[in-house]
C-alpha cells in the first residue's frame, strides 16, 4: 500500500522560532502532495498544493511566507512554519497521492500521520 | 451552500447494528468519492473510494453513490465499539489539481 510518514509526529517551541515539518512518501514516488491542517473539533483544512519541482499552490488566506514549502524530489515535501506564535499551534497532515493518478478514476490520497505543533 | 456536507451528528448506534453514514456534494462534475475515518488525535485513513453508481462492498463496509442525486454513502454494518470515530466525507471535483473537497465529518459513537 501507499505509506506516507511524517516527522517529528509533536514537536514544542518557542513563540517567534520556526519549525520544519518533513512528509515522506515511502514505497511510491509522490508528483503532488497536499498540507493540511487541523484544529480540534474541525474537519481539515486545506493549506496548500506541493507539487515537485515548482512552487507550492497555496489556498487563499494562507501566508506563503509564513508556511514555506518545498517539495525538492518526488518522494520528499517540507512545510516550515516561520516566527511560529501560540495561534499557529495545531495539528499538521500531510497526504499524497502517485504520479499519474491525478486524473484517472483511480484516483486515491493517502494521509500520513501528522504532526502536532504546539508553541508557547 | 458548502461543496461537501455531511451530517454533523454525532451519530450513536448500538454494537450490532447498521451505521449510515449520508455526505451530499454540490459540483456535479465531481468524479471520484472517498469515506475516510478519523480517530481521535489521529490522521485520516482511506477506507473506502467509489467512482461510478451504485454500491461497492468492503467486508462490513458498502460505499453507495448516486450521481444524479449529488448523494454518496457508506453503511457500516454489524458496528463494533471500534468503529467510533469521525468519518469524512471526501469529493475531488472535475477542476484539475487533484485536491479533495472535505465535509466536516459525521462522529459516530457505537455503544457496548
Amino acid at each position: 500500500g501507499a505509506v506516507v510518514s511524517q516527522h517529528p509526529s509533536w514537536v514544542i517551541c518557542k513563540s517567534g522560532t520556526s519549525v520544519k515539518i518533513e512528509c515522506r512518501s515511502l514505497d511510491f514516488q509522490a508528483t503532488t502532495m497536499f498540507w493540511y491542517r487541523q484544529f480540534p473539533k474541525q474537519s481539515l483544512m486545506l493549506m496548500a498544493t506541493s507539487n515537485e519541482g515548482s512552487k507550492a499552490t497555496y489556498e487563499q488566506g494562507v501566508e506563503k511566507d509564513k508556511f514555506l514549502i518545498n517539495h525538492a524530489s518526488l518522494t520528499l515535501s517540507t512545510l516550515t512554519v516561520t516566527s511560529a506564535h501560540p495561534e499557529d499551534s495545531s495539528f499538521y497532515i500531510c497526504s499524497a497521492h502517485g504520479p499519474g493518478q491525478e486524473d484517472s478514476g483511480a484516483y486515491e490520497q493517502y494521509f500520513g500521520p501528522g504532526t502536532r505543533l504546539t508553541v508557547t | 451552500q458548502k461543496e461537501v456536507e455531511q451530517n454533523s451528528g454525532p451519530l450513536s448506534v448500538p454494537e450490532g447494528a447498521i451505521a449510515s453514514l449520508n455526505c451530499t456534494y454540490s459540483d456535479r462534475g465531481s468524479q471520484s468519492f472517498f469515506w475516510y475515518r478519523q480517530y481521535s488525535g489521529k490522521s485520516p485513513e482511506l477506507i473506502m473510494s467509489i467512482y461510478s453508481n451504485g454500491d461497492k462492498e468492503d467486508g462490513r463496509f458498502t460505499a453507495q453513490l448516486n450521481k444524479a442525486s449529488q448523494y454518496v454513502s457508506l453503511l457500516i454494518r454489524d458496528s463494533q465499539p471500534s468503529d467510533s470515530a469521525t468519518y469524512l466525507c471526501a469529493v475531488k471535483p472535475w477542476i484539475q489539481g487533484g485536491k479533495l473537497i472535505f465535509g466536516q465529518g459525521t462522529e459516530l459513537s457505537v455503544k457496548p
